[in-house]
C-alpha cells in the first residue's frame, strides 16, 4: 500500500537530549514537509524539502534540523535547543507543484 | 502573507442536523483552498480542495464547500451529520503558484450529539 509512515507513534525524551523522528513515503513524491501541532494553534511549518539534498526553513525552524538524503525519507531531529518540544509532529508529502499534501499518522513527543 | 481564520473553535450539532464550518482567508491572488479532517491522535485526511473552475466543490464523506471570492470564504457544509463526523476540521490556503506552502487555520472541533 502507498502511504506515509511515521515512527515512533509516541516518543519520550529527557530534557537536554536530541531525538530524531522518522518519516518515510512510498508515493514517489518529490516534496516532503514537517509540521508541528499544538492545541488551538493549528499546524505550523517547521521545514520542507522540494528535492533530494535540498530543504528550506519554515516558520518555526529554530531548534530543529532535517536531512533529505533519499527521496523517500525526511527525518526530523529535535535538538536540545528547542525550548518547548512537547507537541504532535506531522509529516506530509506532495507530488508536483499543484498537488495536494498527504499526511502521515503523526508522532507525539513528550519531554519529561 | 496569506492567512486563514476559522472563527468557530468548537461547534456542537445533533446527529442528522446540517453543518456549516466557516473559513475566511486572506490572499492577494486566487488561492488554492483545502479542508482537512483529523480524528484524535491521527494525521490529517483531505476532505476536498479548490484550485479553479466550479466554485462548489464536492468532497468525500458527503461534504461540500463553496468558494466565494467576494467574501474571501470557503465554508464547509454537510446536509446531515453522522456521529462519525465528530473530529477536528482544518481549513488551509496555498499559494496559487504552488500548493506546496500551506497556511492552516487553527481548527474547529466538531461534537455530534446523539
Amino acid at each position: 500500500d502507498g502511504g506515509i509512515t511515521q515512527s515512533p507513534k509516541y516518543l519520550f525524551r529527557k530534557e537536554g537530549q536530541n531525538v530524531t523522528l522518522s518519516c518515510e513515503q512510498n508515493l514517489n513524491h518529490d516534496a516532503m514537509y514537517w509540521y508541528r501541532q499544538d492545541p488551538g494553534q493549528g499546524l505550523r511549518l517547521i521545514y520542507y524539502s522540494q528535492i533530494v539534498n535540498d530543504f528550506q526553513k519554515g516558520d518555526i525552524a529554530e531548534g530543529y534540523s532535517v536531512s533529505r538524503e533519499k527521496k523517500e525519507s525526511f527525518p526530523l531531529t529535535v535538538t536540545s535547543a528547542q525550548k518547548n518540544p512537547t507537541a504532535f509532529y506531522l509529516c506530509a508529502s506532495s507530488g508536483n507543484r499543484r498537488d495536494t499534501q498527504y499526511f502521515g499518522p503523526g508522532t507525539r513527543l513528550t519531554v519529561l | 502573507a496569506q492567512s486563514v481564520t476559522q472563527p468557530d473553535i468548537h461547534i456542537t450539532v445533533s446527529e442528522g442536523a446540517s453543518l456549516e464550518l466557516r473559513c475566511n482567508y486572506s490572499y492577494g491572488a486566487t488561492p488554492y483552498l483545502f479542508w482537512y479532517v483529523q480524528s484524535p491522535g491521527q494525521g490529517l485526511q483531505l476532505l476536498l480542495k479548490y484550485f479553479s473552475g466550479d466554485t462548489l466543490v464536492q468532497g468525500i464523506k458527503g461534504f461540500e464547500a463553496e468558494f466565494k471570492r467576494s467574501q474571501s470564504s470557503f465554508n464547509l457544509r454537510k446536509p446531515s451529520v453522522h456521529w462519525s463526523d465528530a473530529a477536528e476540521y482544518f481549513c488551509a490556503v496555498g499559494d496559487s503558484g504552488s500548493a506546496r506552502q500551506l497556511t492552516f487555520g487553527s481548527g474547529t472541533q466538531l461534537t455530534v450529539l446523539p
